[in-house]
């Protein structure tokens, strides 16, 4: 069963700092993984999507890495602004069916 | 790049009625659609998926007469809430799956129940 685990649940920082995301997944056989933003009571807005044979995706500040072997992806967010408060999260498909959240990690970057 | 619409975005319903909610894959076909239901503060956990011209398929604990799923279209699923109670109230969000495997989200669609 594949399980996806967010690291931390919460973070908070001061503007202008760079700062990652951590994702765990516990079967390393997926197709892809997304990173995802969500906002308080908003639906969820693809950031980034690695595919299997990728390590890495970059968009802008941010910056995806994956590490199938070891069943980990970290999103990092580099010069981390106030409009980047949100919850990040992360999700792998899960057996060519649904797809598999982590809990997610609420992102507070105060001015 | 894909875009899926799900309707409405909000909707406040009395108890014992039913609601609708749509979601469309806009510029792709979509063999496969996921709804999925989130309360606050937690994450999104899956209701259901939805196959095109089949049945749905139901996690465990989601009552299947109570939120029904058709999948009419490739591009189309709907899920109603019936005879709809408080405890349904919640954010529901759709995602479409391409041939590629990737999911595109809908805004969501914020229900309360009165």
């Amino acid at each position: 069963k594949q399980e996806v685990t967010q690291i931390p649940a919460a973070l908070s920082v001061p503007e202008g700092e760079n700062l990652v995301l951590n994702c765990s997944f516990t079967d390393s056989a997926i197709y892809n993984l997304q990173w995802f933003r969500q906002d308080p009571g908003k639906g969820l807005t693809s950031l980034l999507l690695i595919q299997s044979s990728q390590r890495e995706q970059t968009s802008g500040r941010l910056n995806a890495s994956l590490d199938k072997s070891s069943g980990r992806s970290t999103l990092y967010i580099a010069a981390s602004q106030p409009g980047d408060s949100a919850t990040y999260l992360c999700a792998v498909p899960y057996n060519n069916n649904d797809m598999r959240f982590g809990a997610g990690t609420r992102l507070t970057v105060k001015p | 790049g894909a875009v899926v619409s799900q309707h409405p975005s909000w909707v406040i319903c009395k108890s014992g009625t039913s609601v609708k909610i749509e979601c469309r894959s806009l510029d792709f076909q979509a063999t496969t659609m996921f709804w999925y239901r989130q309360f606050p503060k937690q994450s999104l956990m899956l209701m259901a998926t939805s196959n095109e011209g089949s049945k749905a398929t139901y996690e465990q604990g989601v009552e299947k007469d109570k939120f029904l799923i058709n999948h009419a279209s490739l591009t189309l699923s709907t899920l109603t809430v019936t005879s709809a109670h408080p405890e349904d109230s919640s954010f529901y969000i759709c995602s479409a799956r391409d041939r590629d495997i990737r999911d595109t989200f809908g805004s969501g669609t914020r229900l309360t129940v009165v």
